[in-house]
């Protein structure tokens, strides 16, 4: 059950768009369309933004998307604004019957 | 509204035992899985383990680091998940979340608890 792949941390100016990665495995990433993106702000619960590799949350803002390719999936935000400077995690279901997160990717707006 | 209140948590030695509850409002905990992650300070977001619901079985999975010493159970008639902690070590300080599944999704999270544990 190793952790999936994230960048530590990724920046972006605003109206500029980043792209945050999701690297796992055969058995979990690139078995299963069972992705799913959270949002976290400091001392707050994560909130989910993506489930399904792509499908957005009802009232989840439509600069948000998410997609996939073999172990990789993505969380795309274009646009970026200030209130988008918060913690990103993925999570996958695995072969395992059990899921795994990512270690997350803070991301800062310059 | 779909709300999870997690309780139970607070300062433990090592080697003890604790017992978190997960409280949950505005839908059907029946119809549902739960899981439990945790997170420490600082720290990203692991996956604990889950409790199906009585539809799927009712049975649960764990993560690897934590099978053995945790156990997951639900009382559907009160609303109410558990996690039941047990021989706490100083690594398992952390906020612990519940977590409603919907389909294959984890979608609300509750506000977490924090268990410390230390001397």
């Amino acid at each position: 059950q190793s952790a999936l792949t994230q960048p530590a941390s990724v920046s972006g100016s605003p109206g500029q768009s980043i792209t945050i990665s999701c690297t796992g495995t055969g058995s979990d990433v690139g078995l299963y369309n069972y992705v799913s993106w959270y949002q976290q702000h400091p001392d707050k619960a994560p909130k989910l933004l993506i489930s399904d590799v792509s499908a957005r949350t009802s009232g989840v803002s439509s600069r948000f998307s998410g997609s996939k390719s073999a172990n990789t999936a993505s969380l795309t935000i274009s646009g970026l604004q200030a209130e988008d400077e918060a913690d990103y995690y993925c999570a996958s279901y695995s072969i395992t019957n059990t899921w795994v997160f990512g270690g997350g990717t803070k991301v800062t707006v310059l | 509204e779909v709300q999870l209140l997690e309780s139970g948590g607070g300062l433990i030695q090592p080697g003890r035992s604790l017992r978190l509850s997960c409280t949950s409002s505005g839908f059907n905990l029946a119809d549902h899985s739960l899981t439990w992650v945790r997170q420490a300070p600082g720290r990203g977001l692991e996956w604990l383990g889950f409790i199906a619901s009585r539809p799927f079985g009712g049975t649960a999975e764990y993560a690897a680091s934590v099978k053995g010493r945790f156990t997951i159970s639900r009382d559907d008639s009160t609303r109410t998940a558990y996690l039941q902690l047990n021989n706490l070590e100083t690594e398992d300080t952390a906020l612990y979340y519940c977590v409603r599944h919907q389909h294959m999704t984890l979608d609300y999270w509750g506000q977490g608890t924090l268990v410390t544990v230390s001397s």
